[in-house]
């Protein structure tokens, strides 16, 4: 069965501090992979994607991922946190190819900052 | 600005009745999504369209009806069926299977 998992419900990091948010998936197909930020009461903003290439990715906001097919992850980083950055995210998968960008969510990752 | 609006924010609903959800986008998208966000569970997908006039199933369609009659516009009704309503609502668009975009969201709450 396709899903996304995101183990990690709630994490709390000190301002400054280093970030690594985990994302494993079950895709049959080959994936685009996608993370997403949710600020409370927000709609999804996109932060990152990865369609094919160079399995490093940037995204916005000093945001990046890296791709591993052999481990089945897509986990996002970023080397150190602002107190901006606390919001909800959310790892995707969709179809590569297709008319359209069905995706599937993980449950999302909670992440709160400490001054 | 290009974007996708979602109205109201806030909507009430009393039981036993049909409420409808507005999204709008000007991006030009062909393909737009209603998903579902509930606390702890993620977003699932309710309803998606690829063209006018067309529009297919998605995982929790029971109590829900869409349609697709101008490429810009594609409201979400929640029947008096949909037994458990009260969710965050979120529309979404994209050019075939690049990425989503996402409106602001309406929170429905049954009253």
């Amino acid at each position: 069965a396709q899903s996304v998992t995101q183990p990690d419900i709630h994490i709390t990091v000190s301002e400054g501090a280093s970030l690594e948010l985990r994302c494993n998936y079950s895709y049959g197909a080959t994936p685009y992979l996608f993370w997403y930020v949710q600020s409370p009461g927000q709609g999804l903003q996109l932060l990152l994607k990865y369609f094919s290439g160079d399995t490093l990715v940037q995204g916005i906001k000093g945001f990046e991922a890296e791709f591993k097919r052999s481990q089945s992850s897509f986990n996002l980083r970023k080397p150190s946190v602002h107190w901006s950055d606390a919001a909800e995210y959310f790892c995707a998968v969709g179809p590569y190819g297709g008319a359209t960008n069905k995706l599937i969510f993980g449950t999302g990752t909670l992440l709160a900052v400490q001054p | 600005d290009g974007g996708i609006t979602q109205s109201p924010k806030y909507l009430f609903r009393k039981e036993g009745q049909n409420v409808t959800l507005s999204c709008e986008q000007n991006l030009n998208h062909d393909a737009m999504y209603w998903y579902r966000q509930d606390p702890g569970q993620g977003l699932r997908l309710i309803y998606y369209s690829q063209i006018v006039n067309d529009f297919q199933k998605g995982d929790i369609a029971e109590g829900y009806s869409v349609s697709r009659e101008k490429k810009e516009s594609f409201p979400l009704t929640v029947t008096s069926a949909q037994k458990n309503p009260t969710a965050f609502y979120l529309c979404a668009s994209s050019i075939a299977r690049l990425e989503a975009f996402f409106g602001q969201g309406t929170r429905l709450t049954v009253v």
